[in-house]
């Protein structure tokens, strides 16, 4: 079956705009991940859904990100007043509600702030 | 902030060698998981490894697992140039509310055909 799958691939965007990136997970998987990776902080964990219950925001970086995950399925990550600091890969990633189950990520979206 | 450590951070060898990346963490976890990556995207997953579970195959793949001295490595024989890729290790906590995934440093493998 599809993978999980992300857009853009890449995006150029000027410091001061928002950006909005979306993921869209395996079908079937409850369990939702951002994460993040840039060359100065390496990969770190942004933001999780599962199911209905209240997200764990714990990894965002500031109140300029947000996340939301609509139908239990496509989520989108936004970024308001980007930074040239915002610029990283951020990646998505999905699986099983089962604790301990393996993450399936998507290739991820370049996003660089000028 | 990240789990632990890497190393080494770069390694490079021969094709038909032997790879050996090591992983240290910090704090009890439920699972290790090792991933590959290849020119800086997407993540593919390699091996799970329980925190019970003290050694795992598959396929060119072995995995061992130390809790004691809270460390783990991943062995890739026979390697092959199709190999090259950065290598991370990542753990999920036990406990926690959530499954999110606290990564290492990476290991940067390049195999010289």
């Amino acid at each position: 079956g599809a993978g999980v799958s992300q857009s853009p691939s890449n995006k150029v965007t000027e410091k001061g705009k928002d950006v909005e990136l979306r993921c869209d997970p395996i079908s079937g998987h409850t369990a939702l991940y951002w994460y993040r990776q840039s060359l100065g902080q390496g990969l770190e964990f942004l933001i999780y859904f599962q199911g209905n219950s209240a997200p764990d925001k714990s990894g965002l970086p500031s109140d300029r990100f947000s996340a939301e995950r609509t139908g239990g399925s496509v989520s989108t990550l936004t970024i308001q007043r980007t930074q040239q600091e915002d610029s990283a890969v951020y990646l998505c990633a999905s699986s099983l509600a089962r604790s301990g189950e393996t993450q399936y990520f998507g290739p991820g979206t370049r996003l660089l702030v000028l | 902030s990240q789990q632990g450590e890497e190393d080494p951070q770069a390694l490079s060898i021969q094709e038909g060698e032997n790879a050996t990346m090591n992983c240290s963490y910090k704090t009890s976890i439920n699972n290790l998981q090792w991933y590959r990556q290849n020119s800086g995207r997407g993540l593919v997953h390699l091996i799970l490894i329980r925190s019970n579970e003290r050694e795992k195959h598959s396929g060119r793949l072995r995995v061992t697992l130390d809790t004691s001295k809270k460390s783990s490595s991943l062995l890739i024989t026979a390697s092959r140039a199709a190999d090259t890729a950065s290598y991370f290790c990542a753990t999920v906590l036990i406990g926690g509310a959530t499954n999110k995934l606290i990564f290492g440093t990476g290991t940067l493998l390049a195999v010289q055909p």
